[in-house]
């Protein structure tokens, strides 16, 4: 199977702009959750989403933003971008088979966001 | 909120040795837990998982261990190879029924010296 995929791999914004980036789960994957990572915070859970609905929340402010499509693929949008939102976003993917066994989460590469 | 701590920052070692680092974690409802290997440049990688109603997990060089009363779990790799030179994230998650909600340590450094 394919891995997790993302798009763009590399972005540069403007303060104040928005910015929006794509991930694809790994195909059967029906639950995809986002993180930033950054050097001083570093691993944060931003949000999941489950069959097109969020399913659990971090403690973000309401400028991060995302969805999830029938197929599965997701998209997180940042909207009045700050300097402080620089950094490498990830999102991964999962079964969601709970504590029988598999859930396991699979991450993609990262989209590497730089805010000007 | 859930909180996850991760003991050492970093970690040297010689080649051969072993290693090992601690996790604690603040909600009884966490009920998965995971660890990551992280090289530079690259995306985390699943290295291995237990879940609560298991004390112990190995796999190789690899193994895992959880305390669910003093809510404290532990990576330990054994006879470590310059190659398991990375950072380690250790995470909780499952609460609400979801593993997709995991909350990380702040990672440990590991350098394993030739």
């Amino acid at each position: 199977k394919a891995g997790v995929t993302q798009t763009p791999r590399y972005l540069i914004k403007t303060r104040g702009q928005q910015v929006t980036l794509s991930c694809s789960p790994i195909s059967g994957h029906r639950s995809v959750s986002w993180y930033q990572q950054t050097p001083g915070q570093g691993l944060q859970f931003l949000f999941e989403y489950f069959s097109e609905t969020q399913r659990n929340k971090g403690n973000f402010p309401g400028r991060f933003s995302g969805r999830q499509f029938s197929n599965s693929r997701s998209e997180m949008n940042v909207s009045t971008l700050e300097l402080g939102d620089s950094a490498l976003y990830l999102c991964a993917s999962s079964s969601n088979a709970g504590l029988a066994g598999g859930g396991e989460q699979y991450f993609g590469p990262g989209t590497r966001l730089t805010v000007t | 909120g859930e909180n996850v701590e991760q003991h050492p920052s970093t970690l040297s070692v010689q080649e051969g040795d072993s290693a090992v680092i601690k996790c604690t974690y603040s909600d009884s409802a966490s009920n998965y837990f995971p660890w990551y290997k992280q090289e530079l440049g690259k995306r985390p990688q699943l290295i291995i998982d237990i879940r609560s109603n298991v004390g112990e997990k190995k796999d190789q060089r690899i193994a895992v261990t959880l305390n669910k009363t003093a809510k404290h779990f532990s990576l330990h790799i054994t006879e470590t190879q310059p190659e398991d030179s990375a950072v380690y994230f250790c995470a909780a998650g499952g609460r609400g029924g979801s593993q997709g909600n995991l909350i990380f340590g702040k990672g440990t450094k590991l350098s394993v010296k030739p």
